[in-house]
């Protein structure tokens, strides 16, 4: 069974610092997926990272894929109260589903 | 497009009731899903069909749930019978391929009292 642990499980910040979540597995994915899910809402996808050492920036948003494939990592620069939310990543090994981590849970405080 | 649609967005039932979840995926899309997500377990997915035929269902915890597709444009996951530890929010998603973006919906929360 493919895990994926994420950490930290809560983070709570103020406006305007940065920080960095992590996705870790002792699993090799073909690639990996970081979403965002709203209260109420479903899960969303924000980016997928496939090639093992690749940086992907959306926006303040940077992911990066592990060299090995099997860890990733989001940094937030400058947060705003809109970054929070659940922030998720996903897996995809050999199969069609999706083994996803139990997500970050990330508050920004004005 | 109206994107993945649920129903209901909430249930309240009672232990040894049945539930049927419902799912309307995007049009055109070949493969829909369902996850259960818990504090405890976070998101699991039970089962997903490919052109309306079960291709995986080894995430279905126990026998009392059974999941359809009679059609390209519905699902149904049934509870029968529910007990309290069912209670989560499940999601339905679907996606054009298999290994493209996968959109989920809005969910529908179970609580079994």
């Amino acid at each position: 069974t493919q895990l994926l642990e994420q950490s930290p499980q809560f983070l709570s910040i103020q406006e305007g610092e940065n920080l960095t979540v992590y996705c870790n597995s002792s699993s090799v994915f073909s690639s990996l997926q970081w979403y965002r899910q709203e209260p109420g809402e479903g899960p969303v996808l924000l980016v997928t990272v496939v090639t093992g050492g690749e940086v992907k920036k959306l926006k303040r948003l940077t992911f990066q894929f592990g060299d090995a494939r099997k860890d990733s990592s989001l940094h937030i620069t400058a947060a705003q109260t809109g970054d929070t939310g659940l922030y998720l990543c996903a897996g995809r090994g050999g199969a069609d589903g999706l083994t996803f981590g139990k997500g970050t849970h990330l508050i920004i405080q004005p | 497009d109206a994107g993945v649609i649920q129903s209901p967005r909430h249930e309240v039932t009672e232990m040894g009731q049945e539930v049927t979840l419902r799912c309307k995926p995007i049009s055109g899309h070949d493969y829909l899903f369902w996850y259960r997500q818990t504090m405890m377990r976070g998101l699991e997915l039970l089962i997903y069909f490919n052109n309306n035929v079960p291709i995986d269902d080894s995430g279905m915890p126990e026998d009392r749930f059974s999941a359809k597709m009679p059609n390209a444009s519905f699902s149904t996951l049934k509870i029968q019978p529910s007990e309290p530890r069912d209670s989560a929010v499940y999601f339905c998603a679907s996606s054009l391929l298999p290994k493209n973006i996968q959109y989920f919906g809005a969910g529908t929360r179970l609580s079994v009292l």
